[in-house]
This record gives structure tokens, C-alpha cells and sequence, in this order.
């Protein structure tokens, strides 16, 4: 079983359009975290999630929305999607202090047209 | 932002160890020294943390120095499957909240040849 998963592995859309990606991780982790990965390959934490406190890095849009319907699922939703969204977004999971280290998921490579 | 500094890029014969080096020569003394590795479009993976002591797995050993200010990551007999980039990150481990969340820089590109 894979410990984090997300899905779609791609997704292609159009300017404009509002999108989801999903991701469940099995590890009885209680916290979450979105990343997002541009074309110079740098890593940026997007969002922190657990079930008391939700972190948002003050440098994102507020289009990207981080939604849990319960401790195993964080999936992100981002409206009016524009041309530089395009990225590879990885989910990622831990214990709440991140002893014992993120284990990421495979990623999600979005293109914006 | 990242608090560590490590070579842009670095090759190594296969079979033979890679030593990685990273400075944090800012770090504080409730943080830790983690090494995680993203093999070519795969997510991060976890390789090792520590925080004084030398430290060693079944992936690799961690040296980190006795005024804690810089740290060397070695894979003991490197294969082609090493080929990745090697990220140093300090963070304030057991701690929830930004402070704990994990920062990446922009690591060391590690190319292991035949």
C-alpha cells in the first residue's frame, strides 16, 4: 500500500478553471502539508495542516484552498488557475512535531494553458 | 528561508562513498540536522536526522561536527540509484507549528558514475 497518495498524477487545464488534488496518506499521521515544486526545482511548504491548527505560508494566493474531510485526507483545491500555477505539487505527512521524519507522496504535476 | 549551505553539485564513482557536506553555521540549539534525498520526479524521501551525536541507518551515517556548525552526509558504498538531489535542513524537531515545518533549500545535485 502507498503510504501517501495523490491523484491525478497529471492534470492538464485550461486559465481559469478551478481544480482539485487529492491525497490520502495510511500512516495515521496527524499532520499534513502541501508543497509546490516550480521549474527551478525549488521546494516551497504551501500549507501545514492538523486537526487544531491550519498554517498558511503568507506567500500563497488565497485561490489555493487546503481542505481535510478528516485527518487522513488534505486535498487542495485552486480556483482561476493561471499560468504559473504550473508546478508539481507534493502532498506530504508526519507525526504532529514531524518526529521521525515527512513521508512525501509521488507528486502532481499540473499544467496551466 | 534555508539556513544551510551545501556544493551545488557533486559526482562519485559507484561503489564508492559520497560524502555530502552542509553548513549551518546559524543553527540554534534545539534544532536538528535532517538530510532528505528526491530522486529524479519522485517526492522527497526521509534519510536521517540528528543532533549532536553521529548517527547511522540503513541508508547512511550522519557526522556532525562538535561545534555543531557544519555536518557531512556519507552513503557508504554508492550505486547509480543515488543519483538525486541531497537536501540539509535544520529544523526544530518535536516542535509542531511553522517553526517545526521543513524547509528546503536548494541542495546538492549528487550524479553517481559507473
Amino acid at each position: 500500500d502507498t503510504a501517501v497518495s495523490q491523484t491525478p498524477k497529471y492534470l492538464v487545464t485550461q486559465m481559469g478553471n478551478d481544480k482539485s488534488i487529492k491525497c490520502e496518506q495510511n500512516l495515521g499521521h496527524d499532520t499534513m502539508y502541501w508543497y509546490k515544486q516550480d521549474s527551478k526545482k525549488f521546494l516551497k511548504i504551501m500549507f501545514s495542516y492538523n486537526n487544531k491548527e491550519l498554517i498558511i505560508n503568507e506567500t500563497v494566493p488565497n485561490r489555493f484552498s487546503p481542505k481535510s474531510p478528516d485527518k487522513a485526507h488534505l486535498n487542495l483545491h485552486i480556483n482561476s488557475l493561471e499560468l504559473g500555477d504550473s508546478a508539481v505539487y507534493f502532498c506530504a505527512s508526519s507525526r504532529p512535531t514531524g518526529a521521525g521524519g515527512y513521508t512525501f507522496g509521488s507528486g502532481t504535476r499540473l499544467t496551466v494553458v | 528561508d534555508a539556513k544551510t549551505t551545501q556544493p551545488t553539485s557533486m559526482d562519485c564513482a559507484e561503489g564508492r562513498a559520497a560524502n555530502l557536506p552542509c553548513n549551518h553555521s546559524t543553527i540554534s540549539g534545539n534544532e536538528y540536522v535532517y538530510w532528505y534525498r528526491q530522486i529524479h520526479s519522485q517526492g522527497p524521501q526521509y534519510i536521517i536526522h540528528g543532533l549532536k551525536n553521529n548517527e547511522t541507518n540503513e541508508m547512511a551515517s550522519l557526522i556532525i561536527t562538535e561545534d555543531r556548525k557544519s555536518s557531512t552526509l556519507i552513503l557508504p558504498h554508492a550505486t547509480l540509484r543515488d543519483t538525486a538531489v541531497y537536501y540539509c535542513i535544520v529544523r526544530v524537531a518535536n516542535y509542531g507549528g511553522s517553526q517545526g515545518n521543513l524547509i528546503f533549500g536548494k541542495g546538492t545535485k549528487l550524479s553517481v558514475k559507473p
